[in-house]
């Protein structure tokens, strides 16, 4: 079955620098979102990608769908404290949604 | 606007009871999702409604758990007789559509059900 899998699982990093999570499909993907899950919260969509190599940027958030729409990434510049949270993707393939395990960020002020 | 409406928030329960989730979606979404979320397994799918008919119920753990959509701005999900490995956090989400552009979803508050 479809099958989407997220590195690293944790990440805690000092605010300021920079943070990137990958995300690897066993399948080749129709689409591929990013949502954040604060602690405590629920997921919250941050964007969509669409076509092979998309780039695509929300002010310190830079995301990236792969070549081959296998892949995906999301990098943030110069972290800071509110982005702490748990950061997903989710590839649209055979089914709905397939989430990936997902990276927590712990960010140190 | 509202959102995504889950009831309850939390439900502690003993093995073998019956539970019955609840979520109301964003009114004019045509698609809702039932998902579940523990530290072991993440976020998982269990299952999805288009236009209220069931499209993939494969997620569903077993025979335990049902799902029903009566209507467009109800569904429940059920577990009859509940276990201690059904503890989770369950999510409902809810989209406009299937397909792009309309497929982003919008997810409940969850709700935290704990099986002694």
């Amino acid at each position: 079955g479809q099958q989407v899998m997220q590195i690293p699982q944790y990440q805690h990093v000092q605010e300021g620098e920079d943070f990137t999570t990958y995300c690897n499909s066993s399948t080749t993907l129709s689409n591929i979102q990013w949502y954040k899950q604060r602690p405590g919260g629920h997921p919250v969509f941050l964007i969509q990608l669409v076509k092979s190599g998309e780039v695509k940027k929300q002010k310190r958030l830079t995301f990236q769908f792969g070549e081959a729409k296998k892949n995906s990434s999301l990098h943030i510049t110069a972290t800071q404290t509110t982005d702490v949270g748990t950061y997903f993707c989710a590839g649209t393939g055979r089914r709905a949604l397939t989430f990936g395990s997902g990276t927590r960020l712990q960010v140190q002020p | 606007d509202a959102g995504v409406i889950q009831s309850p928030r939390h439900e502690v329960t003993e093995m073998g009871q019956e539970v019955t989730l609840r979520c109301k979606p964003i009114s004019g979404h045509n698609s809702l999702f039932w998902y579940r979320q523990t530290m072991m397994r993440g976020l998982e799918l269990l299952i999805y409604f288009n236009n209220n008919v069931p499209i993939d119920d494969s997620g569903m753990p077993e025979d335990r758990f049902s799902a029903k959509m009566p209507n467009a701005s109800f569904s429940t999900l059920k577990i009859q007789p509940s276990e201690p490995r059904d503890s989770a956090v369950y999510f409902c989400a809810s989209s406009r559509g299937l397909t792009l552009p309309y497929n982003e979803q919008f997810f409940g508050p969850g709700t935290r059900l704990t099986v002694l």
